[in-house]
């Protein structure tokens, strides 16, 4: 199994473009969330699906899009890039039912916007 | 407000030591509990889940986890020098098992 896979690795965007990111999964999870990791700040949760079909704000939406495709997909729309969004991205899912809400992470998006 | 403290550190500890990292929350209804570990320029990894008052030992860690008190710990034993890392603690918020607010982490050096 694979995991949770994230595209692309790296990128760098200019100030006013968009770009997606995508998310998979392959373990049956049921949740799946977005979050972006910044230096002295954390990570935070941008958007999250609770189950397919479903999806919530967090704590730092704006600026952010998202997409449940289908059970295993989950992707993050930047739709105009600001540098402020210069950060590394985080996906991650969960089997989301009692007593089993661990995460597991994927190797993360670094983004560049300038 | 939710927040999640923890001591940025570093924490420096001598091979074969037991390492001590320590959280603090502030929403009385958080409900589940995660230790997660972050080597420098990776993702983070999950080490430990606690969902009810007192331990959980799996390995060398242990979590501990006082509601009261609001506050939930991990025990690395037998601390070996892969274990320098970022520690992240990270607890649910807003009555939601899905919404996770995250400490800003710290960072443990094991020494040989």
């Amino acid at each position: 199994n694979a995991g949770v896979t994230q595209t692309p690795k790296f990128q760098v965007l200019k100030t006013g473009q968009s770009m997606t990111l995508q998310c998979a999964q392959d373990m049956n999870h049921n949740s799946m969330y977005w979050y972006r990791q910044d230096p002295g700040m954390g990570l935070r949760l941008i958007y999250y699906s609770a189950s397919e079909g479903t999806t919530d704000k967090g704590e730092v939406p704006n600026g952010y899009n998202v997409s449940r495709l289908n059970k295993r997909e989950f992707s993050l729309r930047l739709e105009s890039a600001a540098p402020s969004q210069t950060s590394v991205y985080f996906c991650a899912s969960s089997e989301g039912t009692p007593d089993l809400y661990e995460q597991y992470f994927g190797p993360g998006t670094r983004l560049t916007v300038t | 407000q939710k927040e999640v403290e923890q001591n940025s550190g570093p924490l420096s500890v001598p091979e074969g030591a037991i390492a001590s990292l320590n959280c603090t929350y502030s929403d009385r209804g958080s409900q589940s509990f995660f230790w997660y570990r972050q080597y420098s320029g990776k993702s983070p990894e999950l080490i430990m889940s606690i969902y009810s008052n007192g331990d959980k030992e799996d390995g060398r860690f242990t979590a501990q986890l006082n509601k009261a008190s609001q506050y939930v710990s991990l025990l690395i034993r037998d601390s070996q020098p892969s274990d320098s890392a970022t520690y992240l603690c990270a607890v649910t918020y807003g009555g939601s098992n899905y919404k996770l607010t995250f400490g800003k982490g710290t960072l443990l050096t094991v020494n040989p």
